[in-house]
């Protein structure tokens, strides 16, 4: 199946830095998303973007489908943005979503 | 965004047990999945359920596992003789909108087996 691989796997960061997270991927796909895990353990989905740029609010993510990886940029990071960030691609030949290991972000005041 | 509701949202088990966990959509998707998250590890794929039937599942979702869609709108997984390595975070997925919004996610189920 395809090979999804995140780094850093950690990442420290002081309020309001900017950071970029990193997704690559080992086949096409159809589909890429970016998640947050909360603390409450939820999935929330942050983008869905299987090529192209897109922004929402201090958040923003690029995916270069041809080069295969994706990139997450956090900017002026707050506390709440602290939690796992998960990058899940679907390939083309296949029906579901393959996650990477996340990245542990940790914000501090 | 769509919401998907799960059912409990924490449940504690003896092991032996037997657990269903719970989920409905928002819509009357035919396209269902299963994710099993383990503490600290990443999300796993369990099952995919299409259209009443399963259309894929993963090495782990061995005899000691099913799905089912009892009344066409709730599905179900029912885990049987619960082990304490079944504690995990289990979470339901419906392809709501993938042209917009890819999978969505429901809040999870996390199981405790004691």
């Amino acid at each position: 199946g395809i090979q999804v691989e995140q780094s850093p796997p950690d990442l420290i960061l002081q309020e309001g830095a900017n950071s970029t997270l990193r997704c690559n991927f080992s086949d096409s796909v159809n589909n890429l998303q970016w998640f947050h895990q909360n603390p409450w353990g939820q999935l929330i989905n942050l983008f869905y973007i299987p090529s192209g740029t897109k922004q929402n609010g201090r958040l923003s993510a690029t995916t270069v489908a041809t080069e295969r990886y994706s990139l997450l940029y956090i900017s002026s990071s707050q506390t709440t943005d602290s939690g796992v960030y998960f990058c899940a691609v679907e390939s083309t030949n296949d029906y579901k979503l393959s996650f990477g290991a996340g990245t542990t972000v940790t914000v501090r005041a | 965004e769509p919401e998907v509701t799960q059912t409990p949202s924490h449940q504690v088990t003896q092991m032996g047990q037997e657990v269903i966990l719970r989920c409905v959509p928002i819509s009357n998707h035919l396209y269902f999945y299963w994710y099993r998250q383990i503490l600290g590890q990443k999300v796993e794929f369990l099952v995919s359920f299409y259209n009443n039937e399963i259309s894929e599942k993963s090495e782990i979702f061995d005899d000691q596992f099913s799905v089912e869609r009892p009344d066409g709108s709730n599905f179900t997984l029912k885990i049987r003789s619960t082990k304490l390595e079944d504690s995990a975070m289990y979470f339901c997925a419906t392809p709501q909108d993938l042209a917009s919004y890819g999978y969505t996610f429901g809040s999870g189920t996390r199981l405790t087996v004691v």
